[in-house]
């Protein structure tokens, strides 16, 4: 069946560097999906990316869909004390199902 | 703004005991999920729901029972519980299956002893 594999686990910076995520499907998908999970919160809609090779931002949040739309990252820019999270991609394939990734844990230090 | 609402948000239960789990959303969504959480492993499906009164298996549904009697609301049922069905479950909404954002609750937090 379809996996999405999201790298890496951990993530600790330091305040105003960069982070990014990885995200990588074993299948093609028609979309994927990111969510932020706040520290025992649950987690919330982000942004959504469709076409191929499709680059969104939000603010110092770069999301970006690979050509082959079977991978997609997450970049934060300069990070901050309200960056801390998990961060999940999720895929969609012809199932239409969503498959979450295993989250990436950002923490960082003030 | 409700949004979705799961009750209980704590429980602890005994081996071998039963529960539900309950789910509602006020945004007039079709579709319905329930998830698990374990720690490094995300979100895994356990039912979902494309309508009233339907219901359909998602990746680790065994152990699980799942009713959509109404629309809103979106029951998840254990029998029988067991110590490796300790895990934070997340009910979730959307408006379609694809292409839409799924709405999550609050959680609840079941731990089985």
């Amino acid at each position: 069946g379809q996996q999405v594999m999201q790298i890496p686990q951990y993530q600790h910076v330091q305040e105003g560097e960069d982070f990014t995520t990885y995200c990588n499907s074993s299948t093609t998908l028609s979309n994927i999906q990111w969510y932020k999970q706040r520290p025992g919160g649950h987690p919330v809609f982000l942004i959504q990316l469709v076409k191929s090779g499709e680059v969104k931002k939000q603010k110092r949040l770069t999301f970006q869909f690979g050509e082959a739309k079977k991978n997609s990252s997450l970049h934060i820019t300069a990070t901050q004390t309200t960056d801390v999270g998990t961060y999940f991609c999720a895929g969609s394939d012809s199932s239409y199902k969503l498959i979450f990734g295993s989250g990436t844990r950002l923490l960082v230090r003030p | 703004n409700a949004g979705v609402t799961q009750t209980p948000k704590f429980r602890v239960l005994k081996t071998g005991q039963s529960m539900t789990l309950l789910c509602a959303q006020d945004m007039n969504h079709e579709y319905m999920y329930w998830y698990r959480q374990d720690p490094g492993m995300g979100l895994r499906l356990i039912h979902y729901s494309v309508g009233e009164g339907t219901t359909a298996k998602g990746e680790v549904p065994d152990g699980y029972n799942v009713s959509r009697l109404k629309k809103q609301n979106f029951l998840l049922g254990l029998e029988s519980a067991a110590p490796s069905q300790t895990s934070v479950y997340f009910c979730a909404s959307s408006y379609r299956m694809s292409g839409q954002p799924q709405h999550f609750g609050d959680g609840t937090r079941l731990s089985i002893l």
